[in-house]
């Protein structure tokens, strides 16, 4: 069965603090990774990766995916107020499957002023 | 563009009625999905298609159907609502391409199933 776990579940920081965000996953037919970040509302794109070792970038967030060992990283650094939200790991399959998307729980990040 | 659209925002049903969450978009995406979320359960996906007439199960299809007629149309039915249904339902899209790009996600249905 395919499965996407993120962690941790919830995360408490102060404004300025760096934080690390984990997203491990098992699935089949494997073609890219994505982050989104959702605040109260529909999710919002971050990052698509699909390549290992290849660091995106913006801003003050970055990611990096490693293919051999099955898992994603996502940065925040100098953490802001407006960075509280559910970040989201979500691998999407081959192009035969597009549509099935398979998310992990999501990482609940509060950052206190 | 209006993107991916759902209606309604809103509702509340009673144990064993039926209605069908609306989902639209206009970008010409070939791959549109169907979520619910719970809290604490991240996104779960329910039903997908990869093109109109072609659908297919998720992780949690028991008790909704859908169809896809157009390209641009995705409902989902809720064949006779019950009180763990209660949930945010999202809808998505995506285009299709030899290079995969994001899913796109609708507003969001809140449903309460009493």
């Amino acid at each position: 069965e395919d499965k996407v776990v993120q962690s941790p579940l919830s995360l408490v920081v102060h404004e300025g603090d760096t934080v690390t965000l984990n997203c491990s996953y098992e699935v089949t037919n494997f073609r890219s990774l994505l982050w989104y970040k959702q605040e109260k509302k529909a999710p919002t794109f971050l990052f698509m990766l699909t390549s290992s070792g290849i660091e995106k970038k913006s801003g003050r967030l970055s990611s990096i995916l490693d293919k051999k060992e099955l898992f994603s990283i996502l940065n925040i650094t100098a953490t802001q107020t407006g960075d509280s939200a559910v970040y989201l790991c979500t691998t999407a399959p081959i192009r035969e499957q597009g549509g099935k998307l398979i998310f992990g729980q999501g990482t609940e990040l509060s950052v206190k002023p | 563009n209006a993107g991916v659209t759902q209606t309604p925002k809103f509702q509340v049903l009673k144990t064993g009625q039926s209605m069908t969450l609306q989902c639209a978009q206009d970008m010409n995406h070939e791959y549109m999905s169907w979520y619910r979320q719970d809290p604490g359960m991240g996104l779960r996906l329910i039903h997908y298609s990869v093109g109109a007439g072609i659908t297919d199960q998720g992780e949690v299809p028991n008790g909704y159907n859908v169809s896809r007629s157009t390209t641009e149309d995705f409902p989902l039915r809720l064949l006779s609502a019950a009180p763990s249904q209660t949930s945010v339902y999202f809808c998505a899209s995506s285009y299709a391409g030899v290079y995969y790009k994001e899913q796109f996600f609708g507003p969001g249905t809140r449903l309460t199933v009493l």
